[in-house]
């Protein structure tokens, strides 16, 4: 069965410095990956999404992933965090699933920026 | 555009009442998904329709949970009889059939007293 790991579960970046998040996956097949971020009291929103083709994907926010098939791997970077990137981060893979494909989610990691 | 719309955005209700959960999907969206977050077990996926017929309903917890979709245009949660541990918040999400990214409403806060 697919699964999804975020193995940090808090983060706490200056404001200015570069971040890394990272996540693992586990799927036999090739991934649909995704990132999402959730600022308190809101949904989730989507920041990138891998499916194929260039393994370095760019989002909003200045937000970037790079997929590597041989660590299982979809990290998400910045290189200079602001103080309203402080929010929670999900990564997802996109499985197939009786014609649907359903994301399968990390428990998140939680993003602390200091002044 | 406007994006997926859930009511109420609050709840707050006694053990053993009734509480229905309102989602309105992105029109044009084919596949609609509720899912419950709490702290202890992250997000959850209940159920998940496409063109209005539920396909996968493992994730409910108990048959005191239901959901139905109508119409392309709205779904329901219902919780009956609610429990004080049903409290969370739950998200409706929208998509394209397909491996397309999910478009979350922002959730309903629910409290069971």
């Amino acid at each position: 069965a697919q699964s999804v790991t975020q193995p940090d579960i808090h983060i706490t970046v200056s404001e200015g410095a570069s971040l890394e998040l990272r996540c693992n996956y586990s799927y036999g097949a090739t991934p649909y990956l995704f990132w999402y971020v959730q600022s308190p009291g809101q949904g989730l929103q989507l920041l990138l999404k891998y499916f194929s083709g260039d393994t370095l994907v760019q989002g909003i926010k200045g937000f970037e992933a790079e997929f590597k098939r041989s660590q299982s791997s979809f990290n998400l970077r910045k290189p200079s965090v602001h103080w309203s990137d402080a929010a929670e981060y999900f990564c997802a893979v996109g499985v197939s699933r009786r014609g649907s494909y359903i994301p399968t989610f990390g428990r998140g990691t939680s993003l602390i920026v200091h002044p | 555009d406007a994006g997926v719309i859930q009511s109420p955005r609050h709840e707050v209700t006694e053990m053993g009442q009734e509480v229905t959960l309102r989602c309105k999907p992105i029109s044009g969206h084919n596949s609609l998904f509720w899912y419950r977050q709490t702290m202890m077990r992250g997000l959850e996926l209940l159920i998940y329709f496409n063109n209005n017929v539920p396909i996968d309903d493992s994730g409910m917890p108990e048959d005191r949970f239901s959901a139905k979709m109508p119409n392309a245009s709205f779904s329901t949660l219902k919780i009956q009889p609610s429990e004080p541990r049903d409290s969370a918040v739950y998200f409706c999400a929208s998509s394209l059939q397909g491996p397309q990214p999910q478009h979350f409403g922002d959730g309903t806060r629910l409290s069971i007293l």
